[in-house]
């Protein structure tokens, strides 16, 4: 089975600075996917950046990027000049290729974006 | 607004009761996921149905039960409720697909249940 863990339960950032957010998984497969996914206050899950883990290049989405090393199976998340609106819970998720199409959700990281 | 409703956004109940939540995809969706969100915790994986039948099971509790319509909407039946069910509960549905083939899953604003 596969196993998403971020090591980082809280962060806080002044508004402007960078932030990465870390995330680790377990899996034998070899080909997968994986997402990062925000829930602001409102608790809306909300899809940030996805990976696809045969592309070497990294996904970028205006500021937020991610560092994928898929021999470490480490997949970060860069927040650069961070906004208070940045302020959320952050998931990393990781989803299977073949079968059940699933997503397997770390257990969050909570992220403030103070004035 | 996604484009997936679930109803209600809020439910207050005791326990021994029973509830039913309510799921509409993004239209042209066939694929509905149900996640359980427990206090400041991850979403954990319920079940999923494609095109009215179940695809996938996570840890899904017997006493709750799912199922898809004709029409696609999806319910979620919950029994017997305890206080470890007070949950934020999230249904997702997905259609799209990436050019590799993974699906994108889209989530409502979910169910609030409280039990007392």
């Amino acid at each position: 089975a596969q196993t998403v863990t971020q090591s980082q339960p809280e962060m806080s950032v002044q508004e402007a600075e960078t932030v990465t957010l870390s995330c680790t998984y377990d899996t034998s497969e070899s080909n997968y996917y994986l997402f990062w996914y925000k829930q602001p206050p409102s608790r809306q899950m909300i899809l940030v950046i996805r990976q696809e883990a045969y592309k070497q290049q990294n996904a970028t989405e205006n500021r937020f990027s991610v560092n994928f090393q898929k021999a470490a199976k480490s997949f970060s998340l860069k927040i650069s000049d961070s906004q208070l609106g940045d302020t959320a819970m952050y998931f990393c998720a990781f989803m299977r290729v073949q079968g059940a199409q699933k997503l397997v959700f770390g257990q969050g990281t909570r992220l403030t974006i103070n004035p | 607004d996604s484009g997936v409703t679930q109803t209600p956004k809020h439910l207050i109940t005791a326990t021994g009761q029973r509830v039913t939540l309510r799921c509409s995809p993004r239209s042209g969706d066939l694929s509905v996921y149900w996640y359980q969100q427990s206090l400041d915790q991850g979403l954990q994986f319920l079940i999923q149905y494609y095109n009215g039948e179940e695809r996938a099971k996570g840890n899904i509790l017997e006493r709750f039960s799912a199922q898809q319509f004709p029409d696609l909407h999806s319910e979620l039946n919950l029994s017997s409720l305890e206080l470890g069910d007070s949950a934020l509960y999230f249904c997702a549905s997905s259609g799209r697909q990436l050019p590799s083939g993974a699906n994108v899953l889209t989530f409502g604003a979910g169910s609030r249940l409280t039990v007392l």
